[in-house]
This record gives structure tokens, sequence and C-alpha cells, in this order.
């Protein structure tokens, strides 16, 4: 079993609706969270972290924590074409190697 | 502020040869990590540094060795280059071990 599995894309959206991601990991001891942005030949970045169970929002990004439920989940709102790109679920476990999931691309359509 | 720099950018090798991929930072970071990406597979931690002078294997450490030659620079080298370690590899860094990466841009590697 894979320590961190997201959801099988790809994911098709039209302009302006909601995109969902979701994520979830091995029963570990786990520290932190981190969605990652990875453009077709590029090196991921980091769009958003989340250390504690709740909602964080930043932008049109919110990133959803279940540690009760190993759940993590990202939501991008008023999708736009540049947010066209795979998306990647990241967790840090008690031994601090960040782990990553598959990815999730997501492909925006105007 | 350059941030992680990888180098070289592209590489093509033939089986049984070596070579040693580079990577720096300047963020004044303790901590340092190679991966490699593969199609389908994510991205898969091969070594890492939590702090200068230490390293530790991660996910798929055969047929790597690294060297952090100090707080700014961690290496990765290839004894005896396979097919197999043709894939993208990314170095990264963090403040610290519970921090966010920031990745360098990569090295794609072709072994023939």
């Amino acid at each position: 079993q894979k320590e961190v599995e997201q959801n099988s894309g790809p994911l098709s959206v039209p302009e302006g609706a909601i995109a969902s991601l979701n994520c979830t990991y091995s029963d570990r001891v786990s520290q932190s969270f981190f969605w990652y942005r990875q453009y077709s030949g590029k090196s991921p970045e980091l769009i958003m972290s989340i250390y504690s169970n709740g909602d964080k929002e930043d932008g049109r990004f919110t990133a959803q924590l279940n540690k009760a439920s190993q759940y993590v989940s990202l939501l991008i709102r008023d999708s736009q074409p540049s947010d066209s790109a795979t998306y990647l679920c990241a967790v840090i476990f008690n031994d601090y190697k960040l782990s990553f999931g598959a990815g999730t691309t997501v492909t925006v359509r105007a | 502020n350059a941030g992680v720099t990888q180098t070289p950018k592209f590489q093509v090798l033939k089986t049984g040869q070596s070579m040693t991929l580079q990577c720096a930072q300047d963020m004044n970071h303790n901590s340092m990590y190679w991966y490699r990406q593969d199609p389908g597979m994510g991205l898969r931690l091969i070594y890492y540094s939590a702090s200068e002078g230490t390293t530790d294997k991660g996910e798929v450490p055969n047929g790597y060795n690294v060297s952090r030659l100090n707080k700014r620079e961690f290496s990765l080298r290839l004894e005896s280059a396979a097919p197999s370690q043709t894939s993208v590899y990314f170095c990264a860094s963090s403040a610290s071990a519970n921090s966010p990466l920031h990745f360098g841009n990569g090295t794609r590697l072709t072994v023939t």
C-alpha cells in the first residue's frame, strides 16, 4: 500500500468551476501536509501547507485536513486555464521524510 | 536570489558510465534532498541530508551515492549508470525537516 494516495485523474473542469482534489495517507504519525503544483516539464512549486485539522484558505485555494480520517483535500475555486497542471499531495511522517502521491492532472477547459 | 540550482539540466550517458549531479542552495537551509520522478510513479526520495554532515537513505537509494559537501551543496553520484536510472532528478532543500521543500529545476537524465 502506498503511503500517500491521490484520486486518479485526469480531472477536467470547465473554466470558473470548482476543482476538487483528494488525498489519503497511511496510518502513520504525520506532521505536515502540502500541496504542490507542477506544470509540464517544470519543477514542483508549493501552493499550500497545512498543519492542523480544519480548513486553510489562500486566494482561490482551500486546503482541508482531517487527521482522524487520514484525509487532505484541495479545492480550486473559479478555475482558470492557468490552473491546468499536475497537483501533488505530500505528507511528512514522523521519520521526517516527505512522501508524495503520484499526482492528479487537472485540465481547465476554456 | 537563485534558490536551488542544479547542474546539468540535461545529460545522456551510456550504460556503465558515471556522473555526478550537482546541487547548491543559497537559502541557508539545513536539509537537502534528491528525488527522482518517473511517469506514473510520482516523486521518490533517493537520499536526504537532514543537516550538514549527515546523510540517509530514502525509498530508492540503490545505485546512487551522495555527498553533503557543506551546508550549501549536496551532490548525487551514479557510479555505473543503468537504463533503469533514466529519469528526471530533482534536488530540493528545506529550512528544517518539517518545513516545505523548495525544488531546483531538475536534471533530465537518459541512460542508453
